[in-house]
């Protein structure tokens, strides 16, 4: 079975456009969550979906968003984009939302450099 | 924010030897999991422990668990040099699988 994949896997982008990154679970995983990952940083939840609605969202502005389609496919996008943005953007699966003790499965991210 | 601190944040080892890294964290939690990421790709998740747990091996690896001291530690014995990356501790608690990630560890395994 294939895992997580995340496109592009990489993307330059100017201040002030906006971006789309795309991610698709593994087949049967309901949930997916997007992480942010700065240069040397641990990575940063930015986002949960399950059933094509937010389950949490971590501290980022406004600029960022994100859906969850009926294939359990999802989307983020970032507008208004700043140097700051800069960074790897993960995307994880899980089966549920709510299961605690479950690990999450990682995509090999999209990098992003804005300039 | 970062939940805690991971310590050393780097460490360089000769292949064979054993490699021991630590995490703390600042909250109660229900469990901590300890994933490994090579360089520029997405993270692999290595182990689970629970909250009431305090130790749990996989393989070459060995977690402990303290929650009256609000630390883990991850043992790696006789490195090898595919085990050269960064390793990151997480907990859960913001939520289930919203996960608080530390700075992480990044191991060099020499030959």
């Amino acid at each position: 079975d294939a895992g997580v994949t995340q496109s592009p896997t990489h993307l330059i982008k100017t201040r002030g456009q906006q971006v789309t990154l795309r991610c698709s679970p593994i087949s049967g995983h309901k949930s997916v969550s997007w992480y942010q990952q700065v240069l040397g940083q641990g990575p940063q939840f930015i986002f949960q979906y399950y059933e094509k609605e937010e389950r949490g969202r971590g501290n980022f502005p406004d600029r960022f968003s994100a859906r969850q389609f009926p294939n359990y496919s999802s989307e983020l996008n970032v507008n208004a984009l700043l140097l700051g943005d800069s960074a790897l953007y993960l995307c994880a699966s899980s089966l549920r939302w709510d299961r605690r003790n479950s690990p999450l499965h990682f995509g090999n991210g999209t990098r992003l450099t804005v300039t | 924010s970062q939940q805690g601190e991971e310590d050393p944040q780097a460490l360089s080892i000769q292949e064979g030897e054993n490699a021991t890294m630590n995490c703390s964290y600042k909250t109660s939690i229900n469990n901590l999991q300890w994933y490994r990421q090579n360089s520029g790709r997405g993270l692999v998740h290595l182990i689970l422990i629970r909250s009431n747990e305090r130790e749990k091996h996989s393989g070459r690896l060995r977690v402990t668990l303290d929650t009256s001291k609000k630390s883990s530690s991850l043992l790696i014995t006789a490195s090898r040099a595919a085990d050269t990356a960064s390793y990151f501790c997480a907990t859960d608690d913001q939520g289930a699988q919203k996960l608080v990630f530390g700075q992480g560890t990044r191991l060099t395994i020499n030959p």
